[in-house]
């Protein structure tokens, strides 16, 4: 079975400071992969998506990126963390054809 | 442009009550693919239901149903006979593409099931 994992699970970042969240999918191949954040009491925003190696897709210009090292690895990254960086992230993988998005445990980041 | 409301912010029921969160969504694809999940105070987002466009059938799943009226553009969500465990808030969500790249969530409705 598919199982996606996300760490850290809680991060508390001065501002200013880099960043690099990391999600990793096990027993699929060759997902699509998504990161979204979700900032307190609010919907989900959707900030990358990735359909394969090196491919990245931004929704949402902002000072994040993203990558896809390997087929299952998926890294939120950031060189200087601002205020309004602070939500929850949620990393999710699909497979094609309109399937419906698995998600990960979420990491909580707290920019102070 | 695609968008999902979910106009019910919170809502607050007794244990055994029956409840239907509403969905409303508004798109130009022809096919596209509607889904419910449900998120508990754990945080991580668990998936529900996807429905095709192209299938209006209602679907049941325990005490969970679903009705997907495309002439109204809603896919509401019933829960019966309600838990305390129902308590989360949950999610509708709208994606028109192959590959899920477009997804739009709504704002989400906070279910409180009170014992």
């Amino acid at each position: 079975s598919q199982t996606i994992h996300q760490w850290p699970a809680t991060l508390v970042q001065p501002v200013g400071s880099p960043l690099s969240l990391e999600c990793t999918v096990e027993g699929t191949s060759n997902p699509n992969l998504y990161w979204y954040r979700q900032a307190a009491g609010r919907g989900l925003q959707l900030l990358f998506y990735s359909v394969g190696i090196g491919q990245i897709s931004s929704e949402v210009p902002q000072n994040l990126s993203a990558s896809r090292p390997q087929d299952r690895q998926f890294i939120l990254s950031s060189k200087k963390l601002l205020l309004s960086d602070s939500g929850f992230y949620l990393c999710a993988w699909s497979v094609n054809g309109g399937g419906e998005q698995y998600f990960g445990p979420g990491t909580r980041l707290t920019v102070t | 442009a695609q968008k999902v409301t979910q106009a019910q912010t919170e809502i607050s029921v007794v244990e055994k009550e029956d409840v239907t969160l509403d969905c409303v969504y508004e798109t130009r694809d022809t096919t596209y693919y509607l889904f419910w999940y449900k998120q508990p105070p754990s945080g991580e987002l668990v998936f529900l239901i996807r429905r095709n466009s192209f299938d209006e059938q209602n679907e049941i799943s325990g005490r969970y149903s679903w009705n997907f009226q495309k002439s109204t553009s809603s896919f509401n969500f019933t829960i019966t006979a309600s838990q305390v465990v129902d308590s989360a808030v949950y999610f509708c969500a709208l994606s028109g593409s192959y590959n899920n790249n477009d997804m739009r969530f709504g704002a989400g409705t906070r279910l409180t099931v009170k014992p």
